[in-house]
């Protein structure tokens, strides 16, 4: 079983180039979101969504965009990279209703210079 | 809005006991509790749904207070295994299923 699979495992980025954060998942789960890490800062909540064609905030939404197209695929796109989104962020997925355990992806390690 | 967990840190020695809480200004439906260990993804531990409910999972176990919005995680007879930090997540009522995490309680165990 893949799970969820995040590519790529590391990146680096200058300042003001753009990348899509790939995230796919094989369960035929409805919820996908984004989570950022920073030390000290816990896990926060980029975007997430309830199923294919809607996506909704979370705590940290500026400076990503995301799309969901398919069940599976839930990519995070960063439009002009900055400094301050040097991070992990991690996707992960659960099925529907909210007793259903969170599956992580691996991260991603992303440093923008 | 994040919920607050403590303490932010806790250092055991082995086969000692450690509470960590985790409280929200808002009305929960739902508690969720991670453990991350360095360089990996958070992985399950428990969820606990609104009804007070405790749940146990080895000598691991937790609780959920719906009146106060708390919920608490406990472990008993510590293993060197349970070093981590734990993260505890909620879900609002209200009708978003997004969950939201704590800072994390970082758990160390020495021998």
């Amino acid at each position: 079983n893949a799970g969820v699979t995040q590519t790529p495992k590391f990146q680096v980025l200058k300042t003001g180039q753009s990348m899509t954060l790939q995230c796919a998942q094989d369960m035929n789960h409805e919820y996908m979101s984004w989570y950022r890490q920073d030390p000290g800062m816990g896990l926060r909540l980029i975007h997430y969504s309830v199923g294919a064609g809607i996506t909704d905030q979370g705590e940290v939404p500026n400076g990503y965009n995301v799309s969901r197209s398919t069940t599976e695929d839930f990519p995070l796109r960063l439009l002009s990279a900055a400094p301050s989104q040097t991070s992990v962020y991690f996707c992960a997925s659960s099925s529907p209703g909210q007793g259903s355990p969170l599956h992580f992806g691996n991260g991603t390690r992303l440093t923008v210079t | 809005q994040q919920p607050v967990q403590s303490p932010q840190a806790v250092i055991l020695r082995e086969g000692e006991d450690a509470v960590i809480n985790c409280s929200s200004s808002k009305a929960l439906y739902s508690v969720h509790w991670y453990r991350q260990k360095h360089g990996e993804a958070p992985v399950f531990l428990m969820i606990l749904l609104k009804g007070g409910e405790q749940k146990g999972h080895d000598k691991i176990s937790a609780s959920f207070n719906e009146k106060k919005q708390q919920s608490s995680l406990y472990l008993t007879a510590s293993q060197l295994s349970y070093s981590g930090t734990y993260f505890c997540g909620t879900v609002s009522q209200g009708g978003s299923e997004k969950l939201v995490f704590g800072k994390g309680t970082k758990l160390t165990v020495n021998p």
